[in-house]
């Protein structure tokens, strides 16, 4: 089984409506991170959370909202989608200072 | 603040070439390094890192990359490429603190027959 998982792995909604995407992970870690992945910019850090109760806005939060209802579940929330939010997002799980574990990514389309 | 570049977007390679992924980070404490590949419609995986000691790092399958701290660089290598290594491959930094790494833009490594 894959250490992390994400669902949906693809999403087709339209401008205005209200989605969720959830992530789960087998690591043990306590990090947990949201990223999106946009052709020729790389991946951007949306929201990441050191635990439980531990929350942080990343560099493009705006627009997005995360839950951490566990120590291994992690999601992320379009509250009102908009077509410039289509793109590849990603879960990622690390220690602290260590390596990222990534998710499959979900591919996400606004229209 | 921390930040990563990667100079070029695409690499175009012929097979059995050696080819160098530039990576140049700026970061005002000691540093971790992170190179993660990306192969066609999956995730990103660690390929190596440099957290202390060697300043040469090696993967499995044949790259390395050498942490150089004069020149806040740490260019990715191999010297003969596969077909097999046509993916997207991504240089990270985490610094002091938090640790939360920054990627750079990527850079699309195309190796043809």
């Amino acid at each position: 089984d894959a250490d992390v998982t994400q669902t949906p792995r693809n999403r087709i909604t339209k401008t205005g409506k209200r989605i969720m995407l959830e992530c789960s992970q087998t690591k043990g870690h306590d990090r947990m991170y949201w990223y999106r992945q946009d052709p020729g910019l790389g991946l951007r850090l949306i929201y990441y959370s050191f635990d439980v109760k531990d929350i942080n806005k990343g560099e493009i939060s705006d627009g997005y909202s995360v839950s951490r209802q566990a120590q291994a579940k992690f999601s992320l929330s379009l509250e009102s989608a908009i077509p410039n939010q289509t793109a590849l997002y990603f879960c990622a799980t690390s220690a602290q200072g260590s390596s990222q574990y990534f998710g499959p990514g979900t591919r996400l389309t606004v229209t | 603040a921390q930040s990563v570049t990667q100079l070029d977007s695409q690499v175009p390679v012929f097979e059995e070439a050696p080819v160098e992924l530039r990576c140049n980070y700026s970061s005002s404490v000691s540093v971790y390094l992170f190179w993660y590949v990306q192969y066609p419609n999956q995730g990103l995986q660690l390929l190596l890192k440099y957290l202390s000691g060697s300043t040469l790092v090696e993967s499995i399958n044949g790259f390395e990359a050498e942490f150089n701290k004069s020149q806040t660089s740490f260019h990715l290598r191999k010297p003969s490429v596969h077909i097999s290594d046509t993916a997207e491959y991504f240089c990270a930094v985490s610094s002091g603190g938090s640790y939360i790494p920054t990627f750079g833009r990527g850079t699309s490594l195309i190796v043809h027959p």
